[in-house]
């Protein structure tokens, strides 16, 4: 069975540290990985991966792939209490020409103290 | 502000009650897909349509059944609750060969 496996599953920092949470997944046909930050209800979208390798940043924010090793990390610097949330990565396989179901992870839960 | 629109925010029913909860997305976006999130859990996949047509289900039993609308709205209808249906549900809309969904804020359904 398809399973994305978040670490850790909590993580209390102070404001200017820098963090990484990591995603390792097993799933059939993969296609993307996606990043969510959800701080209250709706999860907000941060990065969509597809090739190993290849840095996505915004901001503090950044985030890499390894398809072969079949995770990503999500790093983030210079957190701000503004960073609190659960981080949920998910994972997207091939399945027809829709875009699919996503698998997600138990998420970590964030929390960035001043 | 991702476009998605869902109601109602809360909800508290009583087991063996039936419930609808409903989702309106962002202009022309024809897949919506609908989750569960349990407390300290992930969201799980439920089903998605397109199109009107249901198009790929989770592990989620027939009481779990849904509908999409002409305007690409759609609904969740959960009958016959259970306790462990509490949780709160999203919906996500998407186009077709579209590389992001956008969820809505979610419903949060007690069961009592």
């Amino acid at each position: 069975e398809d399973k994305v496996v978040q670490s850790p599953l909590s993580l209390v920092v102070h404001e200017g540290d820098t963090v990484t949470l990591n995603c390792s997944y097993e799933v059939t046909n993969f296609r993307s990985l996606l990043w969510y930050k959800q701080e209250k209800k709706a999860p907000t979208f941060l990065f969509m991966l597809t090739s190993s390798g290849i840095e996505k940043k915004s901001g503090r924010l950044s985030s890499i792939l390894d398809k072969k090793e079949l995770f990503s990390i999500l790093n983030i610097t210079a957190t701000q209490t503004g960073d609190s949330a659960v981080y949920l990565c998910a994972v997207e396989p091939v399945r027809g020409s829709t875009l699919g179901r996503l698998y997600f992870g138990r998420g970590t839960q964030l929390t960035v103290w001043p | 502000e991702t476009g998605v629109t869902q109601s109602p925010t809360h909800l508290i029913k009583t087991r063996g009650q039936q419930v609808t909860l409903r989702c309106s997305s962002q202009s022309g976006h024809n897949t919506v897909s609908w989750y569960q999130q349990a407390l300290g859990q992930g969201p799980q996949f439920i089903f998605q349509y397109y199109r009107e047509e249901e198009n790929g289900r989770g592990n989620f039993p027939p009481r779990f059944s849904g509908l999409q609308f002409p305007n690409y709205s759609s609904e969740l209808n959960v009958n016959a609750l259970e306790l462990d249906d509490s949780a709160l549900y999203l919906c996500a809309t998407a186009l077709l060969g579209g590389t992001e969904a956008f969820f809505g804020q979610g419903t949060r359904l007690t069961v009592v």
